[in-house]
């Protein structure tokens, strides 16, 4: 139980595309879904934090009109990363978790390039 | 402030061998929860264990143990007998706000590398 898919697995695009990431809890229904940020060797970085049905909680400098995250129904959530740049590149992974003090279940990430 | 600490950067060791991850951290809840998640090279994080503050017990799990001590403020892994498969990074983390959004704070990581 407690599955959790991120797609796609792995973009590559070009500079001034914007890319969306989905999220999806498939077997529970995840209140609670965190965006992390991963640049190469080294650690998970929270991006933001979004609740079913509200604006997402972004951390200190991450810019909100740069990742735009929708929380739209309790097994659900994108991250769209728009106008991507080179600078963007990294890989993005999701959680999500129920109720109470549940543990966080992490997708498989999104590994972004930019040319 | 809530900080993770693994001092180890990158570890190599050769099969066989066993081998103790260290993680400290920092919190002034008294209330919290402390990950353990292995990140092979294929990046997802595999969950391996979380231990809530109030249980101070050792953990054993096939090869794996885990050693908290509350008034050290470790939370160390040792692998017992290692494997090449063993080879990833491991990542310590802490979770406070108990009851609330639950972020997980993640050390930087420790690199093991388990040569044949």
């Amino acid at each position: 139980g407690a599955v959790v898919s991120q797609h796609p697995s792995w973009v590559i695009c070009k500079s001034g595309t914007s890319v969306k990431i989905e999220c999806r809890s498939l077997d529970f229904q995840a209140t609670t879904m965190f965006w992390y940020r991963q640049f190469p060797k080294q650690s998970l970085m929270l991006m933001a934090t979004s609740n079913e049905g509200s604006k997402a909680t972004y951390e200190q400098g991450v810019e909100k009109d740069k990742f735009l995250i929708n929380h739209a129904s309790l097994t659900l959530s994108t991250l769209t990363v728009t106008s991507a740049h080179p600078e963007d590149s990294s890989f993005y992974i999701c959680s999500a978790r129920s109720l109470g003090n549940q543990p966080q279940h992490f997708g498989d990430g999104t590994r972004l390039s930019i040319l | 402030a809530q900080k993770v600490t693994q001092a180890q950067t990158e570890i190599s060791v050769v099969e066989k061998e066993d081998v103790t991850l260290d993680c400290v951290y920092e919190t002034r809840d008294t209330t919290y929860y402390l990950f353990w998640y292995k990140q092979p090279p294929s990046g997802e994080l595999v969950f391996l264990i979380r231990r809530n503050s109030f249980d101070e017990q050792n953990e054993i799990s096939g090869r794996y143990s885990w050693n908290f001590q509350k008034s050290t403020s470790s939370f160390n892994f040792t692998i017992t007998a290692s494997q090449v498969v063993d080879s990833a990074v491991y990542f310590c983390a802490l979770s406070s706000n108990f009851g609330s959004q639950g972020n997980l704070i993640f050390g930087k990581g420790t690199k093991l590398s388990v040569k044949p």
